[in-house]
């Protein structure tokens, strides 16, 4: 079974400085891994996926993720945060059928 | 306008009381699947479909059933609901189960009492 961990269930950074959310996961196969954002009192949306090309991905509104296999880890960064970035991050795995999400980064923008 | 919808919205019901929560998409998505999100827990797998007639469990299925007899629609079915159940449920969906971007419904906040 694959599980992904979250470190930081709340994370606050400066408007303007650098975000950064973790995400590490354990699959004994090569996985395909996502990161998703929830706006409050909305659906998650997608901010960006690997699924075995580039372990480079970008995404939209500015942020990007690398794979790195040997750290088993697919961290979230964004080099300047904006206030519109506030909201809850999550990031999920699967290698089959099944979808294991982790339990959240709450992002805090402080002006 | 691409879309998952569910409903109701919200919900407010009793102990022992069946309820389905309805789920739509009109995209012609293959992979339907239904979450549970609680607090410091993050979403949970309850059911998933591959296709039509194909549906298996996710990680906590206890307690509810599903059916896909149709391609657009994965209803959510609660036949006997109890306290721990009371959450919020998200339908999402897919073209494909691997790679391909799940779009969520809205999520229905259901209270059970």
């Amino acid at each position: 079974a694959q599980s992904v961990t979250q470190l930081g269930s709340h994370v606050s950074v400066s408007e303007g400085a650098l975000v950064l959310l973790r995400c590490n996961y354990s699959s004994s196969v090569p996985p395909y891994l996502f990161w998703y954002v929830q706006y409050p009192n909305q659906g998650l949306q997608l901010l960006l996926k690997y699924t075995s090309a580039a372990t480079l991905v970008k995404g939209i509104n500015g942020f990007e993720a690398e794979f790195k296999k040997s750290e088993t880890s697919f961290h979230l960064t964004k080099p300047s945060a904006h206030m519109s970035d506030a909201a809850e991050y999550f990031c999920a795995v699967t290698t089959g059928n099944q979808f294991y999400f982790g339990t959240g980064t709450s992002l805090t923008v402080i002006p | 306008e691409a879309q998952v919808t569910q409903n109701p919205r919200y919900l407010i019901t009793v102990t022992g009381k069946k309820l389905t929560v309805t789920c739509s998409q009109n995209m012609n998505h293959e992979y339907m699947s239904w979450y549970r999100q609680d607090p410091g827990l993050g979403l949970r797998q309850i059911y998933y479909s591959m296709n039509v007639e194909v549906t298996d469990k996710g990680d906590v299925p206890e307690g509810y059933k599903v059916s896909r007899k149709e391609k657009r629609n994965f209803p959510l079915i609660l036949e006997s609901p109890s306290p721990n159940q009371t959450s919020l449920y998200f339908c999402a969906s897919s073209l494909s189960w691997d790679k391909e971007t799940q779009y969520f419904g809205p999520g229905t906040r259901l209270l059970v009492l």
